[in-house]
């Protein structure tokens, strides 16, 4: 059981646009700290994709966003391609465990 | 370029020991918070360990506190995990990661492509 819950699947068209949950709670999202996420495609390490709760690295298509409220966070992907077939985890720090990672998210595209 | 390589995972007993090296390069090494993060067979990430710049100051998961100890050595650009008291639940690929931002809001930047560690009779 992860600190951080995320959907176990979510799936899209191409050219469609999904997000991706992150539910944490008062020691960790709801405290303030930041929210990152990673995108692991099969059999490679994982890759930093928003880190800030919102910015994205250089290199990282405009098509990824993040955002976070309360509790919770989201990574939002539009223009779906057959190459964002991958999981996807967030991570984040909570106060009485440190660092936090979300059980993880497997994105099909149809 | 930035590159991190894991290295020493082998096939170990149960109740075994093992060391894990990670060799860094491209960056100023000791700049730098290092972590240790592992990924058990199809299941998701979890952190284990971090060491800040000098060594002074580490942490760890209650899942491996008392049985794992991570180090580096800054003139070599190494980072280390020993691993003591091996038990199965500690089989994973074991990759380490270049942190960033400050300690709570810390996230990976880089990471190795992983050793993996079997512990099994």
């Amino acid at each position: 059981q992860s600190v951080l819950t995320q959907p176990p699947s979510v799936s899209g068209a191409p050219g469609q646009r999904v997000t991706i949950s992150c539910t944490g709670s008062s020691s960790n999202i709801g405290a303030g700290y930041d929210v990152h996420w990673y995108q692991q495609l099969p059999g490679t390490a994982p890759k930093l994709l928003i880190y800030g709760n919102s910015d994205r690295p250089s290199g990282v298509p405009d098509r990824f966003s993040g955002s976070k409220s309360g509790t919770s966070a989201s990574l939002a992907i539009t223009g779906l391609q057959a190459e964002d077939e991958a999981d996807y985890y967030c991570q984040s720090y909570d106060s009485n465990l440190s660092v936090v990672f979300g059980g993880g998210t497997k994105l099909t595209v149809l | 370029e930035v590159q991190l390589v894991e290295s020493g995972g082998v096939v170990v007993q149960p109740g075994g020991s093992l060391r894990l090296s990670c060799a860094a390069s491209g960056f100023t090494f000791d700049d730098y918070t290092m972590h240790w993060v592992r990924q058990a067979p199809g299941k998701g990430l979890e952190w284990i360990s971090l060491i800040n710049w000098d060594g002074d100051s580490t942490s760890y998961a209650d899942s491996v506190k008392g049985r794992f100890t991570i180090s580096r050595d800054n003139s070599k650009n190494f980072l280390y995990l020993q691993m003591n008291s091996l038990t199965t639940d500690d089989t994973a690929l074991y990759y380490c990661a270049k942190g960033r931002g400050a300690y709570s809001s810390a996230w990976y930047d880089y990471w190795g492509q992983g050793t993996l560690v079997t512990v099994s009779a």
